[in-house]
């Protein structure tokens, strides 16, 4: 079946612009994460949306960033006034909850590249 | 706070050669580990899952074993091939809010 997609798969924007960044997880997996890899800081932890849940923003580094998640299936990770340190690559994964089966286990994306110059 | 830790950061060696790779993680209370493939460019593959209350688990020329009690899983390659050359990252599932500690990976080259 389809895997996790992520579009687009590269963006180039100037600084100060606003993004957004869209995921599709697999379908029927409830819970979808959203990280970042940096180069050189490997990856880490952005939001995490369960089901109908408030979603954990634990992760996110300021507050120019956001995301949200429609109808419980495709989200978009927004990025306010870009700066140059969140070049990065975005990846999105899913999996399916409450844990069954292989429990816990998340399935990524192909990610988004983001260079803002 | 969960710390997931692989050393060393690049390692190459000749074809054919078993291999073993480490993960060392700080806090055992964990519900699962995965081993993950990423090639340059790509997202992440998952190549193995392993559950806390599970040792090891096999696919194929990979086998990872997980000894939670001691922080530290492994992921033992049998007869590398260059097609394995790829950077190879360990993450633990640790917390209510299920997301992933990723280690910052081992790069493997595998010469032909």
């Amino acid at each position: 079946g389809a895997g996790v997609s992520q579009s687009p798969s590269n963006k180039v924007t100037e600084k100060g612009k606003d993004v957004e960044l869209r995921c599709d997880p697999i379908s029927g997996h409830t819970a979808l994460y959203w990280y970042r890899q940096s180069l050189g800081q490997g990856l880490e932890f952005l939001i995490y949306f369960q089901g109908n849940s408030a979603p954990d923003k634990s992760g996110l580094p300021s507050d120019r960033f956001s995301a949200e998640r429609t109808g419980g299936s495709v989200s978009t990770l927004t990025i306010q006034r870009t700066q140059q340190e969140d070049s990065a690559v975005y990846l999105c994964a899913s999996s399916a909850q409450p844990p069954s089966g292989r429990a816990g286990e998340q399935y990524f994306g192909p990610g988004t590249r983001l260079t803002v110059t | 706070k969960q710390e997931v830790t692989q050393i060393p950061a690049a390692l190459s060696v000749p074809e054919g050669e078993n291999l073993v790779l480490n993960c060392s993680f700080t806090d055992s209370a964990i519900y699962n580990l995965q081993w993950f493939r990423q090639d340059p460019g790509k997202g992440l593959t998952s190549l193995l899952l392993i559950q806390s209350s599970q040792r090891e688990q096999t696919s194929g020329r990979l086998n990872a074993s997980l000894d939670k009690s001691s922080g530290r899983s492994t992921l033992y390659i049998a007869a590398s091939q260059p097609g394995d050359s790829a950077t190879y990252l360990c993450a633990v599932l640790t917390g209510a809010n299920s997301k992933l500690t990723f280690g910052k990976g081992i790069t493997l080259s595998v010469r032909p």
